[in-house]
């Protein structure tokens, strides 16, 4: 799998917007980009995925640069449960090679603030 | 709404004893997958099975470690002789598919200390 980069914290107040970016600049063509989150003492829990266009669902939304190069997983308003590690994960499963692993980095630790 | 559990939540073995972690995936899945993760570490592949069989394994999956889904539904990691360094712990996952759109549900975790 491709490799992302991301800060390795952030903070936020509560009910304000928060923007996680996660920078993935050898992207390839096929590569989805994937967004977890490990809330403490539990396993990951998947968030979101997209492939270019920007995506939304009832947990967050997504929005993918045009390049594919970069993208921002969007919290609307934060609040005390949001607090977690955020992992950005390119998942690529053409030609075979790869049965759906994941492959964690160390993510971003989201603090909120009440 | 369908989730993936773990038996038992905290394991507690000797070094050199065998242990044997528990899954239920998913009624529907079809791919199964444990991950490990070392305190204060990322989480990490070890395994992903489908078909009854192992379709890819990392390097940490060595002979110590063995899969198997015995009856259906559960699906269990064997460490045959536990190390130190096997302390972690280990989280059980599924999907219905393993394609790079497919999304993978995560159990709880069991926590192994070995002492």
């Amino acid at each position: 799998d491709a490799k992302t980069t991301q800060p390795n914290s952030m903070e936020s107040n509560e009910e304000e917007p928060v923007h996680l970016p996660c920078n993935h600049s050898t992207i390839s063509g096929t590569d989805y980009i994937h967004w977890y989150r490990q809330l403490p003492s539990q396993g990951p829990e998947y968030v979101i995925h997209g492939l270019t266009s920007n995506v939304n669902n009832r947990m967050a939304s997504l929005a993918i640069a045009e390049d594919r190069k970069s993208s921002t997983l969007i919290l609307h308003r934060a609040t005390l449960r949001d607090a977690a590690v955020y992992y950005c994960i390119l998942r690529d499963v053409t030609g075979g090679t790869s049965y759906g692993k994941l492959t964690f980095g160390q993510g971003t630790i989201l603090t909120v603030h009440p | 709404e369908p989730e993936v559990t773990q038996t038992p939540s905290h394991q507690v073995t000797q070094m050199g004893q065998e242990v044997i972690l528990r899954c239920v995936p998913i009624s529907n899945h079809l791919y199964f997958y444990w991950y490990r993760q070392i305190l204060g570490q990322k989480v990490e592949f070890l395994v992903s099975f489908y078909n009854n069989e192992i379709s890819e394994k990392s390097e940490i999956f060595d002979d110590q470690f063995s899969v198997e889904r015995p009856d259906g539904s559960n699906f269990t990691l064997k460490i045959r002789s536990t190390k130190l360094e096997d302390s972690a712990m280990y989280f059980c996952a599924s999907s219905f598919l393993a394609s790079s759109y497919n999304e993978q549900f995560f159990g709880p975790g069991t926590r192994l200390t070995v002492l």
